[in-house]
């Protein structure tokens, strides 16, 4: 199993440009979330998702748009790219939607520059 | 919301020390996550614990229910524990309240 594969792996855009956030997991899972980590802060919930064709907003969501269709993937999409939406972000799912009592599984990063 | 501290913030020891991170939070939980993540690394999940006392390896996690206080140990520490150490205290809720994350202990161990 490959896990939570997350790409690209960095991204560097201008203000304004928009882009989208790769998400996939293969083990089923149905919960899925979206982190962004900044310094000094902990991880900080964008988005997440309980199941296919659901989704609902988390701690700082302002920017941003996800989308479930599949299990499988959950992009992120950034609209309007804009300095402050540089950070690193993470992909992460879990076989609960019971976050707080069931393991989470992270993919590697994403590692976004917005100049 | 649950506050969450984590300490210490920053921690160098050399190579064979016992380390402790402390962990503690406001608010009362079902579980408390410890995560590890290396230097431009993804994150991994390294104990999931409502009570008691948890050992994998060298790494030991305890947790204090009723002082809202949960402890990481690591035993005969090696450079390649050098990290950052992320507590994450849940709820049963899950969603948007399911984990507040602290703030991360970044440890670097000296051979």
């Amino acid at each position: 199993n490959a896990g939570v594969t997350q790409t690209p792996k960095f991204q560097v855009l201008k203000t304004g440009q928009s882009m989208t956030l790769q998400c996939a997991q293969d083990m089923n899972h149905e919960y899925m979330s979206w982190y962004r980590q900044d310094p000094g802060m902990g991880l900080r919930l964008i988005h997440y998702s309980v199941g296919a064709g659901i989704t609902d907003q988390g701690e700082v969501p302002n920017g941003y748009n996800v989308s479930r269709s599949t299990t499988e993937d959950f992009p992120l999409r950034l609209l309007s790219a804009a300095p402050s939406q540089t950070s690193v972000y993470f992909c992460a799912s879990s076989y609960s939607q019971a976050t707080g009592n069931s393991p989470l599984h992270f993919g590697n990063g994403t590692r976004l520059t917005v100049t | 919301k649950n506050e969450v501290e984590q300490s210490p913030q920053n921690l160098t020891a050399q190579e064979g020390e016992f380390i402790t991170i402390n962990c503690s939070y406001s608010v009362g939980i079902s579980a408390l996550h410890w995560l590890q993540q290396h230097p431009g690394g993804g994150i991994v999940s390294l104990f999931m614990l409502s009570s008691g006392k948890k050992k994998h390896g060298r790494l030991i996690a305890t947790i204090n229910i009723q002082e809202k206080h949960s402890s990481l140990h690591i035993t005969a520490s090696h450079p390649r524990d050098s990290a950052v150490y992320i507590c994450a205290p849940g709820y049963s809720g899950g969603g948007a309240d399911g984990l507040t994350f602290g703030k991360g202990t970044h440890l670097i161990i000296q051979p």
